[in-house]
């Protein structure tokens, strides 16, 4: 009964290059979150993705940064031309339905920490 | 705009002792709230979960109070366990899905 599966777990990257984070979620599980985390700090909403569909990129910021859920395979999370802000722990959840209308939790993923050198 | 927070950034009780950690949130509407443990090097595990039409749920040793009148949520850990140290996050989950977090507090059990 496997859970949320990200990979990598660590990913280090130079400054102007790309990362690529990916997500698995549960199965059974169509809606796919993702979220950041600094040190020290709680978790903060970036995208909500169903299948081949961005539901809510409210957290997402305006450059540089995209989210896909296609209809076979995980969820990407992009970063493009990444910068020593964007180092962070990026968490992917998931839930079988939209939180909203089912009151069903969020199952979340370890995580992938991302580090810019 | 929204915000949700926690009363203390650290806790510490003794192994055996209950504890008690808090949360504050900012929008009336929000009608679903979740508190999630996250040990270090892991994403948040889900610990138990309340909707605004109650005021009481109980788990294993865990109970979520929630006092929509002050807008404010507790959880409760009976007989705390070394294993139970981590840090804990309380979410409000609005009806876009999206989950907004605390800050977290930090339980250390001393032995």
């Amino acid at each position: 009964n496997a859970g949320v599966m990200q990979n990598p777990r660590h990913l280090v990257r130079r400054r102007g290059q790309e990362a690529r984070l990916r997500c698995s979620p549960m199965k059974g599980h169509s809606h796919v979150y993702w979220y950041r985390q600094l040190p020290e700090e709680g978790l903060k909403f970036m995208v909500y993705l169903q299948k081949e569909n961005i539901i809510d990129e409210s957290g997402m910021p305006k450059e540089r940064f995209s989210a896909e859920f296609p209809k076979e395979g995980p969820s990407i999370l992009r970063i493009q031309q990444v910068v020593r802000g964007d180092s962070a722990a990026y968490f992917c959840a998931s839930s079988p339905r939209s939180q909203g209308h089912s009151n069903q939790p969020q199952h979340f993923g370890d995580g992938t920490r991302l580090s810019i050198l | 705009g929204e915000s949700v927070g926690l009363h203390l950034p650290t806790l510490s009780v003794q192994e055996g002792d209950n504890s008690i950690i808090n949360c504050a949130y900012s929008n009336s509407a929000s009608d679903y709230f979740i508190w999630y443990k996250q040990e270090s090097g892991k994403g948040p595990q889900f610990i138990i979960d309340i909707r605004s039409n109650m005021d009481k749920r109980q788990g294993q040793r865990v109970t979520v109070l929630l006092n929509k009148t002050v807008k404010h949520l507790s959880l409760q850990i009976a007989a705390t366990q070394p294993g139970d140290s981590a840090v804990y996050f309380c979410a409000d989950s609005s009806n876009t899905g999206k989950l907004i977090f605390g800050q977290g507090t930090t339980l250390q059990v001393k032995p």
